[in-house]
């Protein structure tokens, strides 16, 4: 089955680039998503189609899929940014999410 | 706003079987799929299956093939989750959420509802 593998955490200093990374086989060749999740909330949509984000959405948050590799960016990054971040795609319509990345905003 | 509005907690036994509801609002129910997600304590995010509310085709995880089904009512803008044969490992959250029928994305999400597996 089709897997997708994200860092466990990833640190950031307020004000700096976070960049969240996803890997899997020909992932550049699938559309991929990326949600939000802060603790005891449901996910939040942040990124689709590797790099559009929905209406509501900080400019702050960007993403590229390319080769098995798709990144998720948030520029300036601010302490309401800390959460868990997991990236999403589709195998011939079966959905597959990654474990998730904690990011930490010291 | 688009809203998915979900049911309550449930506290199963080992071996029952548990129906989670959603209902939408504010969008046309029967123009989108509805994929439901579940969420074991601290763990990650496992897609289990979709609907298209339009014709009720659906796809499921392999993992769930045999003790799950969704199903729709499109007179109650509704998407029901049906998974038998529980066990601990089923105690999670489990969630609702829209996409168009290209899969491009899952939004919104509903609330969540914890069921909670324990004799």
């Amino acid at each position: 089955s089709y897997e997708l593998t994200q860092p466990p955490s990833v640190s950031v200093s307020p004000g700096q680039t976070a960049s969240i990374t996803c890997s899997g086989d020909k992932l550049g060749e699938k559309y991929g998503c990326w949600y939000q999740q802060k603790p005891g909330q449901s996910p939040v949509l942040v990124i689709y189609q590797d790099n559009k984000r929905p209406s509501g959405i900080p400019e702050r948050f960007s993403g590229s899929n390319s080769g098995n590799t798709a990144t998720l960016t948030i520029s300036g990054t601010q302490a309401v940014d800390e959460a868990d971040y997991y990236c999403q795609a589709w195998d011939r319509s079966t959905g597959v999410f990654g474990g998730g990345t904690r990011l930490t905003v010291l | 706003q688009v809203q998915l509005v979900q049911s309550g907690a449930e506290v199963k036994e080992p071996g029952a079987s548990v129906k989670v509801s959603c209902k939408a609002s504010e969008y046309p129910f029967s123009s989108f799929a509805i994929h439901w997600v579940r969420q074991a304590p601290g763990q990650r995010l496992e897609w289990m299956g979709w609907i298209n509310a339009g014709n009720g085709n659906t796809k499921y995880s392999q993992k769930f093939q045999g003790r799950i089904a969704i199903t729709r009512d499109t007179s109650a803008d509704t998407a029901y989750l049906d998974l038998t044969s529980l066990n601990s490992e089923d105690t999670a959250v489990y969630y609702c959420a829209r996409s168009p029928f290209d899969l491009r994305w899952l939004d919104p999400w509903g609330h969540g509802t914890l069921v909670t597996v324990s004799s």
